[in-house]
């Protein structure tokens, strides 16, 4: 099946640090790729659609200046959380889309981010 | 605005039984998506089975298959003879296939096996 990759697994940065997060598709071209924020015990929560060549697309409430997409090549995202803050602590997850007739999202393992 | 809601945020169930976990939605659109996910404890999110909403016929995959009753806006998944692997956290997960692939969440269900 398809792999997505994506790295690191686990960053403990300082206050006032950026953090960039890479996402890569292995197998696969992937034109739409999507980065989620999960709290503990709860739902992903989307926070922006990532398309090859264009701006990012954000949801409504994440600041965009502050979380940085950057989507350069069709099998690499990534994310970039600028002055990090512990009110930033959290686990985020990249997907991307195989397109095509199932059109299925497939996901990275998630990167646990802790800033002190 | 589409939600999906899943009530029952614990599960538990015996080793070798059957077990069903509930997912219900809210659209006013006809063409869709609908998805199980699987997060396990390593957290990486697992596809376990799809839904088109066009299709009448319940999608299965081995163990896996779904209840899926378009005009009650419901969307069950049945997990026969539950193995120690199936324990996860289980989200279900809609899609318009106008929405340019968007998934939107369950709260999820955590599923646990006892053996």
């Amino acid at each position: 099946g398809a792999v997505v990759s994506q790295h690191p697994s686990w960053v403990i940065c300082k206050s006032g640090t950026s953090v960039k997060i890479e996402c890569r598709s292995l197998d696969f071209q992937a034109t739409t790729m999507f980065w989620y924020r999960q709290f503990p015990k709860q739902s992903l929560m989307l926070m922006a659609t990532s398309n090859e060549g264009s701006k990012a697309t954000y949801e409504q409430g994440v600041e965009k200046d502050k979380f940085l997409i950057n989507h350069a090549s069709l099998t690499l995202s990534t994310l970039t959380v600028t002055s990090a803050h512990p009110e930033d602590s959290s686990f985020y997850i990249c997907s991307a889309r195989l397109a095509g007739v199932k059109n299925i999202q497939y996901f990275g393992a998630g990167t646990r981010l802790s800033v002190l | 605005a589409q939600t999906v809601t899943q009530s029952q945020p614990e599960m538990s169930v015996q080793e070798a039984e059957t077990v069903t976990l509930s997912c219900t939605y809210d659209t006013s659109e006809s063409d869709y998506y609908l998805f199980w996910y699987k997060q396990p404890p390593s957290r990486q999110m697992i596809l376990v089975i799809r839904q088109e909403a066009y299709k009448q016929q319940n999608a299965t995959e081995n163990r896996f298959s779904v209840n899926f009753q378009k005009a009650a806006k419901s969307f069950s998944l049945k997990i026969s003879d539950s193995q120690l692997g199936d324990a996860a956290m289980y989200f279900c997960a809609y899609r318009l296939e106008t929405s340019g692939s968007r998934l939107t969440f369950g709260e999820g269900t955590q599923l646990t096996v006892n053996p």
